[in-house]
C-alpha cells in the first residue's frame, strides 16, 4: 500500500463522451504524474504537474488535460473519447526535496473502457 | 528520445531458482536513473530496484539484483530463489536528470514472470 489512491476502480464510456479520473497522492508530495497504460504495453507519460502546474507533457494531444488542487491531489479529463483512449491509467506522486532520485509512489490505476 | 527495449516477452522459473530479465536501452545522456518496477495482477506498481548510471558497482536489494553495463546500455534484473509471490509483470524504466522532463519515466514494453511451484 502506497497511500496513492485513485477513483473509480473501473469505467465504462461511449466514444465522444468525456471522462475525469481522479487521484489522491500520498501525504506530503506535491509533483504528480499520469500515465497511459494500453492492454500489454508499458505506460506512456502523460504529463506531470508541480505545485498546480503542468511541467511536463508527453505525446498526448490536447484533450488530455489535468489540474492539480492545493491539497495536492489531481484529475486528468479527457474529452472527446476515442476507442484508442482504453486502458489502465496510471498516478504516481513524489515526495519533496530536491534530489530527483526520489522515489514515485503509483496508484493502483483506473481502468477506462470506451465502447 | 530514450527508448527502453525488454526482448522477452515471458519468462518462466521454477520456485527456488534464478531467473534473469533482460532490459536495454538507448541514450545520448551521460547521467541518468535506470529503474524495475513489478507489476502484479494489482495492478499497483512497486519499485523493485534502482541504479544511477554514475554508480559503477551493481545495486542489489535482498534477492533481486542488477547487472549494469553502462557502455552496451544493459541492465538486466536478476531474481534470486524466486518465490511464487514474484510472479508478476516486470518493466525497466529509465529517467532522465535534464529538469525539463520531470519525473517523466520512459518504460519498456514489460516482461511477464510466472513461477512454477
Amino acid at each position: 500500500e502506497t497511500g496513492v489512491t485513485q477513483s473509480p476502480t473501473h469505467l465504462i464510456k461511449t466514444r465522444g463522451q468525456q471522462v475525469t479520473l481522479r487521484c489522491s497522492s500520498q501525504s506530503g508530495h506535491n509533483t504528480v504524474s499520469w500515465y497511459q497504460q494500453a492492454l500489454g504495453q508499458g505506460p506512456q507519460f502523460i504529463f506531470q504537474y508541480y505545485r498546480e502546474e503542468e511541467n511536463g507533457r508527453g505525446n498526448f494531444p490536447p484533450r488530455f488535460s489535468g489540474l492539480q488542487f492545493p491539497n495536492y491531489s489531481s484529475e486528468l479529463n479527457v474529452n472527446a473519447l476515442e476507442l484508442d483512449d482504453s486502458a489502465l491509467y496510471l498516478c504516481a506522486s513524489r515526495g519533496r526535496g530536491e534530489s530527483s532520485y526520489n522515489e514515485q509512489f503509483f496508484g493502483p490505476g483506473t481502468r477506462l473502457t470506451v465502447l | 528520445a530514450q527508448t527502453v527495449t525488454q526482448s522477452q516477452p515471458e519468462m518462466s522459473v521454477q520456485e527456488a531458482e534464478t531467473v534473469t530479465l533482460s532490459c536495454t536501452y538507448d541514450t545520448s545522456e551521460s547521467d541518468y536513473y535506470l529503474f524495475w518496477y513489478k507489476q502484479p495482477p494489482s495492478r499497483q506498481m512497486i519499485l523493485v530496484i534502482r541504479q544511477e548510471a554514475y554508480k559503477q558497482q551493481n545495486a542489489t536489494e535482498n534477492r533481486f539484483s542488477v547487472n549494469f553495463q553502462k557502455a552496451a546500455k544493459s541492465f538486466s534484473l536478476k531474481i534470486s530463489d524466486s518465490q511464487l509471490g514474484d510472479a508478476a509483470m516486470y518493466f525497466c524504466a529509465y529517467r532522465t536528470l535534464r529538469a525539463e522532463y520531470g519525473n517523466k519515466l520512459v518504460f519498456g514494453a514489460g516482461t511477464i514472470l510466472r513461477v512454477k511451484s
